[in-house]
């Protein structure tokens, strides 16, 4: 599974976007990219996941360049409960038994 | 959305003593869960992968016999730790597949062995 780099932490001004990065420069053509999130003394909570394609669900939307090396995850309108733990999780869709290899992910703080 | 319960959510316990976790997938069946550990300040560290009906696999440097895994129906799963020392006190997480590497998480159990 390729590795991904993300920044130790960022800061967000409620009621604004959001914008996670997160670098996967050694990704293969057959692998996604999956976000998830952690807050603070809870189990982690998917987001959203993709390929080539950006895509965009209830909570988020995912872009992805087109050389895919890199990709950012945006929360349009970020809130207090926004504050966690984001991990950008890069993986080979349907081997290692659908492990998830997570990393120190970003941590992100919503300030009021 | 898919939603997986872990009971207990925290378990106090004497050194010495088995600990029982369980993990349900409460709307969906789950032929694949996961087992991770997590300590204070750290990521999530996957213990083992459960699939219905086989024996886990468990990832390098976890004991086998020290956390047993039973993934006995479609809907549950359970990690039962035993023989508990203080240094297996941690934050136990488990989750299910739904699909591709799609997991949804249960709210994780503390445990803390004294």
């Amino acid at each position: 599974d390729a590795k991904t780099t993300q920044p130790p932490s960022m800061d967000c001004a409620e009621g604004r976007a959001a914008n996670l990065p997160c670098n996967h420069s050694t990704i293969s053509g057959n692998e996604y990219v999956y976000w998830y999130r952690q807050i603070h003394s809870q189990g982690p909570q998917y987001i959203i996941h993709g390929l080539k394609n950006n895509e965009t669900n209830e909570m988020a939307s995912l872009i992805i360049t087109e050389d895919r090396k890199s990709s950012t995850l945006i929360l349009p309108h970020a809130t207090l409960r926004d504050t966690a733990v984001y991990y950008c999780i890069v993986n080979n869709s349907g081997g290692s038994n659908y492990k998830l290899t997570f990393g120190k992910g970003t941590l992100l703080t919503v300030n009021p | 959305g898919a939603v997986v319960s872990q009971h207990p959510s925290r378990v106090i316990c004497k050194s010495g003593t088995s600990v029982k976790i369980e993990c349900r997938s409460l709307d969906f069946q789950a032929t694949t869960m996961f087992w991770y550990r997590q300590f204070p300040k750290q990521s999530l560290m996957l213990m083992a992968t459960s699939n219905e009906g086989s024996k886990a696999t468990y990832e390098q440097g976890v004991e086998k016999d020290k956390f047993l895994i039973n993934h006995a129906s479609l809907t549950l799963s359970t990690l039962t730790v035993t023989s508990a020392h203080p240094e297996d006190s941690s934050f136990y997480i488990c989750s299910a597949r739904v699909s591709g590497y799609t997991q949804y998480f249960g709210p994780g159990t503390r445990l803390t062995v004294l």
